[in-house]
C-alpha cells in the first residue's frame, strides 16, 4: 500500500538534546512538508521541500532543520535551540501540480522532559 | 491573518446530514478550497477540494457559493466515526511559495 510513514509514534527526550523525526513516503510525490500542532491549535508549517536537495522555511522554522537527499525521505531535526519542542509533529506529501492536496502521516508526539 | 472562518463546534445526530460552513471572503480567483478532517491524535485526512464548481466524492459534497466567498461541506449521512475536527483551508501564493493556511477548524460531534 502507498502511504506516508512516520516513526516513532511517541518520542521522549531530555532537554538540550537534538532529536530527528523520520518521514518516508512511497507515493512518488515531489513535495513534502513538516507541520507542528499544539493542543487545540491548527497546523503550523515548519519546513517544506518541493524537490530533492531543496527546501524552504515555513512560518516557524527557528530551532528546526531538515534535509531532502532522497525523494522518499524528509527527516526533521528538532534542535536544542527550539524553545518549546514538545508538540505533535506531522509530515505530509503532495504532487507539485494543482490542486496538490496533501496526504499526511500518522504523526509523532514528541515530549521533551 | 486568518484566511478562513469556521464555527468552533457543531453537533449532528447520527444518520442526519452534517453541514459545515466556512467563510473565505478574501479568496483569490485561482485558489482552491480544501477540506480535511482530523480524528483525535491522528494525522489529518484529505476529504475534498474545489475551485468554482460544486464537488462530490464518496466521502462528502462541497458547495461553493457563486462569489466563492464561502463554502459548505456536507456529510450526507453522518456516523459516529465522523466525529472529528474539520478544517477548511485555502492556499496562498507568495512568489514560488505555496502553502496551506490552517485555522482552528470546527469540532463536529456526531451523537447517537
Amino acid at each position: 500500500d502507498g502511504g506516508i510513514t512516520q516513526s516513532p509514534k511517541y518520542l521522549f527526550r531530555k532537554e538540550g538534546q537534538n532529536v530527528t523525526l523520520s518521514c518516508e513516503q512511497n507515493l512518488n510525490h515531489d513535495a513534502m512538508y513538516w507541520y507542528r500542532q499544539d493542543p487545540g491549535q491548527g497546523l503550523r508549517l515548519i519546513y517544506y521541500s518541493q524537490i530533492v536537495n531543496d527546501f524552504q522555511k515555513g512560518d516557524i522554522a527557528e530551532g528546526y532543520s531538515v534535509s531532502r537527499e532522497k525523494k522518499e525521505s524528509f527527516p526533521l531535526t528538532v534542535t536544542s535551540a527550539q524553545k518549546n519542542p514538545t508538540a505533535f509533529y506531522l509530515c505530509a506529501s503532495s504532487i507539485e501540480q494543482p490542486p496538490n492536496e496533501q496526504f499526511f502521516g500518522p504523526g509523532t508526539r514528541l515530549t521533551v522532559l | 491573518d486568518a484566511k478562513t472562518t469556521q464555527p468552533p463546534s457543531m453537533d449532528c445526530a447520527e444518520g442526519r446530514a452534517a453541514n459545515l460552513p466556512c467563510n473565505h471572503s478574501t479568496i483569490s480567483g485561482n485558489e482552491y478550497v480544501y477540506w480535511y478532517r482530523q480524528i483525535h491524535s491522528q494525522g489529518p485526512q484529505y476529504i475534498i477540494h474545489g475551485l468554482k464548481n460544486n464537488e462530490t466524492n464518496e466521502m462528502a459534497s462541497l458547495i461553493i457559493t457563486e462569489d466563492r466567498k464561502s463554502s459548505t461541506l456536507i456529510l450526507p449521512h453522518a456516523t459516529l466515526r465522523d466525529t472529528a475536527v474539520y478544517y477548511c483551508i485555502v492556499r496562498i501564493y507568495a512568489g514560488n511559495n505555496r502553502k496551506l493556511i490552517w485555522g482552528l477548524g470546527t469540532s463536529l460531534a456526531v451523537n447517537p
